[in-house]
């Protein structure tokens, strides 16, 4: 069993539509990282928690530390979003610079 | 605009090349991260330099050769490798090591061996 496993493996969403995508993890944590990738390849780093909630725009995460459960969000999806979105903890006591990822989402947006 | 920059895009070799693979960061960031990436799956890390100096190998074969020549920039120089290291190769930098010190990523170098 992986570490940080995130579902749907696949997400498919008309314009607009509310998205939710889950993480669960079954490590102690220092800090969890929702990250985007698009078709091209970078990445970006949406949101770092430690707990509560934080949002951006259209983008609301939420992690719940008690349950090892984090959630991401996307209000009014549009095409744009399309991409892959991979949940990443840091494991308490390991360095700060080493993520454990989960398997991403590949979320598709239609008009 | 990503502010880590890798560079080249894409780089097809034979397995007897020697080429490397560079990234830069004007962020003042003092760690700078190479990763591995195959398709459809996470990236994995392979090695983390801190303040210049290599702190992270991850097993990786001596093929792969990591190279922090100052702050700013991070070099990958690749020798006789294998069909199976074809893959996306990413470059990240953080403030530092810290737990909450965020990674930011460069587009990637895609990399194809014949």
């Amino acid at each position: 069993k992986n570490e940080v496993e995130q579902s749907p493996q696949n997400l498919t969403a008309q314009e607009g539509e509310f998205i939710t995508i889950n993480c669960s993890y079954s490590v102690g944590i220092s800090a969890l990282h929702w990250l985007q990738q698009h078709p091209g390849g970078g990445i970006v780093s949406l949101f770092m928690l430690s707990s509560g909630k934080k949002k951006h725009g259209r983008l609301i995460a939420t992690i719940n530390i008690q349950e090892k459960h984090s959630s991401l969000h996307i209000t009014a999806s549009h095409p744009r979003d399309s991409a892959v979105y991979i949940c990443a903890v840091t494991s308490s006591g390991t360095s700060g610079s080493r993520l454990t990822f989960g398997e991403g989402t590949q979320l598709t947006v239609n008009p | 605009d990503t502010e880590v920059t890798q560079t080249p895009k894409h780089l097809v070799m034979g397995m007897t090349n020697k080429k490397s693979l560079k990234c830069e960061q004007h962020m003042g960031h003092r760690a700078m991260y190479w990763y591995k990436q195959k398709a459809k799956k996470p990236p994995e890390l392979m090695f983390v330099y801190s303040y210049e100096k290599l702190s992270i190998n991850e097993s990786v074969p001596s093929r792969f050769s990591p190279e922090c020549p100052n702050s700013s920039l991070l070099n990958l120089h690749l020798h006789a490798l294998q069909p199976e290291d074809s893959a996306l190769y990413l470059c990240a930098s953080s403030r530092g090591t810290a737990y909450n010190q965020p990674q930011h990523f460069g587009d990637g170098t895609r990399l194809s061996i014949l």
